[in-house]
């Protein structure tokens, strides 16, 4: 089980630029959620998918966020533009579809945007 | 209000004794429940899950579940200071999304 795979685990970029984070989940897991993390806010769902498809991104904090999973293997966070506000610890996480199966989680990219 | 609230903390306990971490959640349909452990700088990992009424124990853990009062806390017995970390409580909705406390910062002084 390799776990839940996240790249890059650094990222800092200028104000406006384009950021791109990338997510591999666990195989077999049926269900995806990205998340961010501040120390004022904690841990913020921002949006998951079940199967591929986006059940829930209401909590996208602006149409500068944007979230794809093209495949089962495969999901992507977009920022775009961005602004310092944005920096955060952004966490992926997998789990098998039900309510009654936890979350793994990823080892977060660390964002940081001057 | 908040969807999932705990007390932030700091929580100090001396080595040897029992920490208790307690949460509350304000959606009465919630389904699961899950206490994640995160060290400084790590991701959360899952500690236990508990999904119905009463005490649920493994090892020095117990996590204890009330849905009449909406209320759910964790039990470190024998605490020691690598348990010291931020303690995060997560309930997980019939419709699959997850939503998480902000988190109870224990340390356990030797």
């Amino acid at each position: 089980d390799a776990g839940v795979i996240q790249s890059p685990r650094h990222e800092v970029t200028e104000m406006g630029q384009e950021v791109t984070l990338r997510c591999k989940p666990i195989s077999g897991h049926n269900s995806l959620f990205w998340y961010r993390q501040t120390m004022m806010r904690g841990l913020e769902l921002l949006i998951y998918f079940n199967n591929n498809v986006p059940i829930d991104d209401s909590g996208m904090p602006e149409d500068r966020f944007s979230a794809k999973m093209p495949n089962a293997s495969f999901s992507t966070l977009k920022i775009q533009p961005s602004e310092p506000r944005d920096s955060a610890v952004y966490f992926c996480a997998s789990s098998r579809t039900g309510h009654n199966s936890p979350l793994h989680f990823g080892n977060g990219t660390r964002l940081t945007v001057t | 209000q908040k969807e999932v609230e705990q007390n932030s903390g700091p929580l100090s306990v001396p080595e040897g004794a029992i920490a208790s971490l307690n949460c509350t959640y304000s959606d009465r349909v919630s389904q699961s429940f899950f206490w994640y452990r995160q060290y400084s700088g790590k991701s959360p990992e899952l500690i236990m899950s508990i999904y119905s009424n009463g005490d649920k124990e493994d090892g020095r853990f117990t996590a204890q579940l009330n849905k009449a009062s909406q209320y759910v806390s964790l039990l470190i017995r024998d605490s020691q200071p690598s348990d010291s970390a931020t303690y995060l409580c997560a309930v997980r909705q019939l419709a699959g999304d997850m939503r998480f406390g902000a988190g109870t910062r224990l340390t356990v002084k030797p």
